[in-house]
């Protein structure tokens, strides 16, 4: 199957420094890829979406000055939180989408999920 | 719009019985629904997906689950809870073409009991 990496796997920082995290799909190419939060004991919340070669879209409530996300090519996207603190730690994980077709049936989404990031903010 | 509901928010079984965790979607369209697994401080796996063939699907670990349209449920069941099954599980629900955004179920917490 396809396979997602995400790079750091965790990540400690001082309250006010700027982190970056990257996902890489490693075998196929995702024109979308998909940023998510996690909070302890919670569902995934999308935070963004993000398209190769545009500006990503985020979900209402997510300020896009302090996550920026770069997707410059069709296997990388990454997400920097900038001047993090202490309210921002949580697990950050990424998808990337790929269309498939299902035997003769149309075709469907799937999103395949990087292992996440683990984000703690001193 | 589509939207997913998980009704038990957490599921206890003791090891050996039947596992049933529940889940009900709401689409306008035709979907695909996937099952996930997440153990504690790990990422996401993928334990099956629904993509408008069989309605009966098998996935891993001896997980399965039945897309039911009439009654808009995709039931994640396991005849024999192992403990190793304890975990976080999601459903989640994508249409299908070229739409891409998918929905998260809350979650159910499974806990086996030896």
């Amino acid at each position: 199957g396809a396979v997602v990496s995400q790079h750091p796997s965790r990540v400690i920082c001082k309250s006010g420094t700027s982190v970056k995290i990257e996902c890489r799909s490693l075998d196929f190419q995702a024109t979308t890829m998909f940023w998510y939060r996690q909070f302890p004991k919670q569902s995934l919340m999308l935070m963004a979406t993000s398209n190769e070669g545009s500006k990503a879209t985020y979900e209402q409530g997510v300020e896009k000055d302090k996550f920026l996300i770069n997707h410059a090519s069709l296997t990388l996207s990454t997400l920097t939180v900038t001047s993090a603190h202490p309210e921002d730690s949580s697990f950050y994980i990424c998808s990337a989408g790929a269309l498939w077709a299902s035997g003769g049936e149309s075709s469907y989404n799937e999103q395949f999920f990087g292992p996440g990031t683990r984000l703690t903010v001193l | 719009a589509q939207s997913v509901t998980q009704l038990d928010s957490h599921v206890s079984v003791s090891e050996g019985t039947p596992v049933l965790l529940r889940c009900n979607y709401s689409s306008s369209y035709s979907p695909s629904l996937f099952w996930y697994v997440q153990h504690p401080n790990k990422g996401l796996q993928l334990l099956l997906k629904y993509t408008s063939a069989a309605t009966l699907v098998k996935g891993i670990n001896g997980f399965e689950a039945e897309f039911k349209k009439s009654e808009t449920s995709f039931h994640l069941t396991k005849p024999s809870a192992h403990m190793s099954d304890a975990a976080e599980y999601f459903c989640v629900v994508n249409l299908s073409g070229g739409y891409q955004k998918v929905t998260f179920g809350t979650g159910t917490k499974l806990q086996v009991i030896p």
